[in-house]
């Protein structure tokens, strides 16, 4: 079966960066990009971007393009998202999603929670 | 402000069908396919409805999604205590040239 698991919760301050790692597992991971959508607390689900899976081609959110970075590492079929210059306002639960095309996201990973605050 | 429009409530009772309503534009629902998700309290989403109106394997019937024009629905039929959630819908949209979501509707059973 499908499953993307992530990395653990992480604590940071503001102007730091963060990296939130997903590891793909069940499907052929070359087959399908990555979006990944963040939620902040009581609030509701915000699209950051997505990656492709086979040649790494990347769409970036306006709001956040200039500060995030997705990647992936094909030999172990892993998905990478990096946030900088964190802001109070980047507290938030981060998924990682499969995606096909961009917009039929399928499956989702349990979340990383990302906490920013001095 | 979300791109896509829903209610940000509805409710029912036991064996009665609640219908969620997403509202969105040309842009998006209009040209492209709708997505539903479901998040039960402190879990990830899950897929509920893709396409526009095919449920994934497993899923019961008493879920079923529809659209016309710009403006997409779900209904969920014989409401069950278990179906207490939030609702999402969501697309992509052709002018952001991104996915967008709906603000989310919860879901209360009474």
């Amino acid at each position: 079966q499908v499953q993307l698991v992530q990395s653990g919760a992480e604590v940071k301050k503001p102007g730091a960066s963060v990296k939130v790692s997903c590891k793909a597992s069940g499907y052929t991971f070359h087959t399908y990009g990555i979006s990944w959508v963040r939620q902040a607390p009581r609030q509701g689900l915000e699209w950051m971007g997505w990656i492709s899976g086979y040649n790494g081609n990347t769409n970036y959110a306006q709001k956040v393009q200039g500060r995030v970075t997705l990647t992936t590492d094909t030999s172990t079929s892993t998905a990478y998202m990096e946030l900088r210059s964190l802001r109070s306002d980047d507290t938030a639960v981060y998924y990682c999603t499969r995606d096909y095309t961009g917009g039929r996201i399928d499956h989702w990973g349990q979340g990383t929670l990302v906490s920013v605050s001095s | 402000q979300s791109v896509l429009t829903q209610p940000p409530s509805a409710s029912g009772t036991p064996g009665q069908r609640v219908t969620i309503s997403c509202s969105g534009s040309s842009s998006n629902i209009g040209s492209n396919y709708v997505f539903w998700y479901q998040q039960l309290p402190g879990t990830a989403p899950k897929l509920l409805i893709y396409r526009n109106n095919q449920r994934p394997s497993g899923l019961p019937d008493r879920f079923s999604g529809s659209k016309s024009g710009t403006s997409a629905s779900l209904s969920i039929g014989g409401l069950r205590s278990e179906d207490e959630a939030d609702y999402y819908c969501a697309a992509w949209d052709d002018s952001l040239s991104g996915v967008v979501f709906g603000g989310g509707t919860k879901l209360t059973v009474l």
